[in-house]
C-alpha cells in the first residue's frame, strides 16, 4: 500500500491551460504539505494543511490553490501555467502536535513532474 | 536569511570509500536536524534525525551524523559506501517551534562499481 500517493506522476501541458495534482495518504496523519523542486533539486515548501485548514502559505503566485476536502487529501491546481512552471512537485504528510511536527518527520509522495510547453 | 547550506553538489566515490556530506544551518537557538535521501525515480525518505541528546545520531543503512552546536553543522558520514547508496542527499532543518521543514539543496552521491 502506497503511504502517500501522487496522480499524476507525470505532466505535460502547454502554457496557459490549467491543470491539477492530486494527493492521498493513508496515514491518519492531520497535515499535508505540498513542495516544489525545482531543475537544481532545490525543495521548497508551498503550502500545509493542518485538518483541512491552511497553516502554511508561503509565497507563491496565486494561480496556485491548494484544496483539501478532508485530511486525507491535498490537491493542488494550477492555473494560467507557466514556463517557470516547470517542477516535480511533491506531496508529504505529517502528524502535528501543536505547532510541532511528530518526531518531525514528513512522509513524500513520489512526486508529479509538470512540463510546461 | 537563515538557511541551511549543503556546500557539495555532486560527489563521486568509488565502492568502499568513506563518506562525508557536509551541512551547515543558520538559524540560532534549538533545532531539530535531519537527513532525507531521494534514489533515483523514488520519493524522499528519512534516513535519521536529530532532536536532542547524544550528538551522534545513527540511522538506516549504515549512516550516521553528528551535530556539532559551535560549527552550526549536522554532517553526514558512512565509513564504507556501496553502489546502491548512489542517491540525492538532503538535509532539513526544523528551527525552534517553527512549523515547516527548511530543506538544504540537496547533494548527489555517484558510488561507481
Amino acid at each position: 500500500d502506497t503511504a502517500v500517493s501522487q496522480t499524476p506522476k507525470y505532466l505535460v501541458t502547454q502554457m496557459g491551460n490549467d491543470k491539477s495534482i492530486k494527493c492521498e495518504q493513508n496515514l491518519g496523519h492531520d497535515t499535508m504539505y505540498w513542495y516544489k523542486q525545482d531543475s537544481k533539486k532545490f525543495l521548497k515548501i508551498m503550502f500545509s494543511y493542518n485538518n483541512k485548514e491552511l497553516i502554511i502559505n508561503e509565497t507563491v503566485p496565486n494561480r496556485f490553490s491548494p484544496k483539501s476536502p478532508d485530511k486525507a487529501h491535498l490537491n493542488l491546481h494550477i492555473n494560467s501555467l507557466e514556463l517557470g512552471d516547470s517542477a516535480v512537485y511533491f506531496c508529504a504528510s505529517s502528524l502535528r502536535a501543536g505547532t510541532i511536527i511528530v518526531a518531525g518527520e514528513l512522509f513524500f509522495g513520489e512526486g508529479s513532474r509538470l512540463t510546461v510547453l | 536569511a537563515q538557511s541551511v547550506s549543503q556546500h557539495n553538489h555532486h560527489v563521486i566515490l568509488s565502492e568502499a570509500a568513506s563518506l562525508e556530506l557536509g551541512c551547515n544551518y543558520s538559524y540560532g537557538g534549538t533545532v531539530n536536524l535531519f537527513w532525507y535521501v531521494q534514489y533515483p525515480g523514488q520519493h524522499l525518505q528519512l534516513l535519521l534525525k536529530y532532536f536532542s541528546g547524544d550528538p551522534l545520531v545513527k540511522g538506516i543503512k549504515g549512516f550516521e551524523a553528528e551535530f556539532i552546536k559551535s560549527k552550526f553543522s549536522f554532517n553526514l558520514r558512512k565509513p564504507s559506501v556501496q553502489w546502491s547508496d548512489t542517491a540525492e542527499y538532503f538535509c532539513a532543518v526544523i528551527p525552534g517551534s517553527a512549523r515547516q521543514l527548511t530543506f538544504g539543496s540537496g547533494t548527489q552521491l555517484t558510488v561507481l562499481p
